[in-house]
């Protein structure tokens, strides 16, 4: 069966630190591989999808990056932390067309 | 861009009743998948229930079934016999692809719902 991971699960860290959390999923192959974020009390927010490996598109501007360095690898970054980068932090993968998406457990990262 | 719209920010229920939770879509397609999910406090984001555009009848999942109005761009989800567990966060999506031909699902805001024992 399909496991999504991600870590760390919860994360404090001091305005303009960097930032690395990673997603891996197991149980399939060449999957679609999603991040958001979700502020306190608001909806999902794409961040960035990826349809293969170094294949990556980005929804909103932003001092976030994504790499996939592996097939089942997803990773999200950042050079220097703001204090508006706060929120849970949300992996998500799935194939094919037209089918759900299945969710981590999610990050939540305080920005300080 | 598509947008996803629940209009109930906070909904409640007593045990046992039954809920119905709204949700509207904007697309120009004729073809595309809609999904309810459930995020309770865990933060752990399980889906509820799935809908076919080119299906008409409307989806069930024991106690979550679905009223999809497609020409009317409606999908609401209706929770029969409400039980504690229910209580969470649930979100509408819709499933778009983008002009390279990935795909996306677009969320709604979201309807806390809080059942009443």
């Amino acid at each position: 069966s399909q496991t999504i991971h991600q870590w760390p699960a919860t994360l404090v860290q001091p305005v303009g630190s960097p930032l690395s959390l990673e997603c891996t999923v197991e149980g399939t192959s060449n999957p679609n591989l999603y991040w958001y974020r979700q502020a306190a009390g608001r909806g999902l927010q794409l961040l960035f999808y990826s349809i293969g490996i170094d294949q990556i598109s980005s929804e909103v501007p932003q001092n976030l990056s994504a790499s996939r360095p592996q097939d089942r690898q997803f990773i999200l970054s950042s050079k220097k932390l703001l204090l508006s980068d706060s929120g849970f932090y949300l992996c998500a993968w799935n194939v094919g067309g037209y089918n759900e998406q299945f969710f981590g457990p999610g990050t939540r990262l305080t920005v300080l | 861009a598509q947008t996803v719209t629940q209009s109930q920010p906070e909904m409640s229920v007593q045990e046992a009743e039954t809920v119905t939770l709204s949700c509207t879509y904007d697309t120009s397609e004729s073809d595309y998948y809609l999904f309810w999910y459930k995020q309770p406090p865990s933060r752990q984001m399980i889906l509820v229930i799935r809908q076919e555009a080119y299906k008409q009848q409307n989806a069930t999942e024991n106690r979550f079934s679905v009223n999809f109005q497609k020409a009317a761009k409606s999908f609401s989800l209706k929770i029969s016999d409400s039980q504690l567990g229910d209580a969470a966060m649930y979100f509408c999506a819709y499933s778009e692809f983008d002009q390279g031909g990935s795909e996306k699902l677009v969320f709604g805001k979201g309807t806390k719902l809080t059942v009443n024992p």
